[in-house]
């Protein structure tokens, strides 16, 4: 069976300082690894798929393998970056299934 | 394209209540998903469907019932309310290939 953890339900950091916000997923296949945000009162939405290797808001993530991660980077926070943030796996084949982790609030102190 | 779109935004059901969240989307779309969102949970899928009169179970889909008679809209019917659906309710669409879009939510209490 998937499954997506990311152990931090809340991480404070201060404005400037780096970011990183840590995914790890058990699935023995090859998954599509995403990062959703959602900002307060809004719905989710798509911050980043690790296929087109893009930095969406200065946010980068690496699929590694070997250590089964995808975690969320950004070397300066920002006070727009607070928000709550998902990470996700799409299973390969078959109607490719969704999971979600239980989600990391940041929190960006001015 | 106006998206996802669910009605209604906010609902107060008493225990024992019956009624339908409403989910389309406008994107033809084969697969649709509802979600609850609960703190320290993350979003559990209920029910999902691969097209027109598939639908299939999710993590949770115990007190709930969908159908999709058509590819744009997907209901979520809880059948006899309960507390603990008290909870945010998203609605979500997508095709092979892309990523999740997602609806606006329907905050649920049930007293």
């Amino acid at each position: 069976a998937q499954r997506v953890t990311q152990p931090e339900k809340l991480l404070s950091v201060f404005k400037g300082a780096p970011v990183e916000l840590k995914c790890n997923y058990s699935y023995s296949g090859s998954p599509e690894l995403f990062w959703y945000v959602q900002y307060s009162r809004q719905r989710l939405q798509l911050l980043l798929r690790h296929i087109s290797r893009e930095s969406i808001k200065g946010f980068t993530a690496d699929l590694n393998k070997g250590e089964t991660s995808f975690h969320l980077k950004k070397p300066f926070a920002q006070e727009e970056d607070s928000a709550m943030y998902y990470c996700a796996l799409k299973k390969t084949g078959g109607y490719q299934k969704v999971t979600f982790g239980t989600g990391t609030k940041l929190q960006v102190i001015p | 394209n106006a998206g996802v779109t669910q009605t209604p935004k906010f609902q107060v059901l008493k225990t024992g209540q019956s009624m339908t969240l409403q989910c389309a989307q406008d994107m033809n779309h084969e697969y649709m998903s509802w979600y609850r969102q609960d703190p320290g949970m993350g979003l559990r899928l209920i029910h999902y469907s691969v097209g027109a009169g598939i639908t299939d179970q999710g993590e949770v889909p115990n007190g709930y019932n969908v159908s999709r008679s058509t590819t744009e809209d997907f209901p979520l019917r809880l059948l006899s309310a309960a507390p603990s659906q008290t909870s945010v309710y998203f609605c979500a669409s997508r095709d092979r290939e892309s990523e999740q879009y997602f609806g606006p939510g329907t905050r649920l209490t049930v007293t």
